[in-house]
């Protein structure tokens, strides 16, 4: 089935540094949206893209959707530990389905 | 406003019993998925109902069913439960079943089988 391929895995970091995450796939998507999930919780949206190239910013974090339309990235800018979860890539195969395709997710744990 | 509200949170259950999950969308939202979370993992779909019909369903087998009430909550269930059923199940609503209406989750059932 289709997959996506979230990198890296997990990521620790010093507060105030910036992050960089990302998706791919071999398979072309119609919408790329990223998650954060804290435990015991469900996924939180955080940030969705619809078009090629369309990069959107919520608060730091900043997303874009691949012009090929077979990636997507996530930054977090001046991270602090609140920003420690795990983020998740999900992506749309068709305009007409709701089967988000799920990433396997990356850790981040911020040292203050 | 309410987000997706999901019950119980938390079950335990044996081998071969069956269980009943329940999740009440987003006012006004009309469309429901359930995904199943194992630990470590991504969300995997199992369902999506839309208008009380199924419009979607993931590579799951038969024990699993679900569906969807008038006033657009939605059930999951799971017959002759095995070990490997232990999981956080999450259901997650949105306005229609296209691509530009995002889907929100809630916190999810922790399903854990003895």
């Amino acid at each position: 089935g289709q997959q996506l391929n979230q990198s890296p895995q997990s990521m620790f970091i010093q507060e105030g540094e910036d992050v960089s995450m990302n998706c791919t796939s071999s398979s072309i998507f119609n919408t790329w949206l990223w998650y954060k999930q804290e435990p015991g919780e469900g996924p939180v949206l955080l940030i969705a893209l619809y078009k090629a190239g369309e990069l959107t910013s919520n608060g730091r974090l900043t997303a874009q959707f691949g012009i090929t339309r077979k990636d997507s990235f996530l930054n977090i800018s001046a991270s602090i530990p609140s920003d420690v979860g795990i983020y998740f890539c999900a992506g749309l195969l068709r305009s007409n389905t709701g089967k988000l395709i799920f990433g396997q997710g990356t850790t981040l744990q911020v040292k203050p | 406003d309410a987000g997706v509200t999901q019950s119980p949170t938390h079950l335990i259950k044996t081998r071969g019993q069956h269980v009943t999950l329940r999740c009440s969308p987003i006012s006004g939202h009309k469309s429901v998925s359930w995904y199943q979370q194992v630990l470590g993992q991504g969300p995997q779909f199992i369902f999506q109902y839309y208008e009380k019909e199924e419009r979607g369903r993931g590579n799951f087998p038969d024990r699993f069913s679900a569906r969807q009430f008038p006033n657009y909550s939605s059930e999951l269930n799971v017959n002759a439960l095995l070990l490997g059923d232990s999981a956080l199940y999450l259901c997650a609503s949105s306005l229609e079943p296209v691509s530009n209406q995002p889907q929100h989750f809630g916190d999810g059932t922790r399903l854990s089988i003895l």
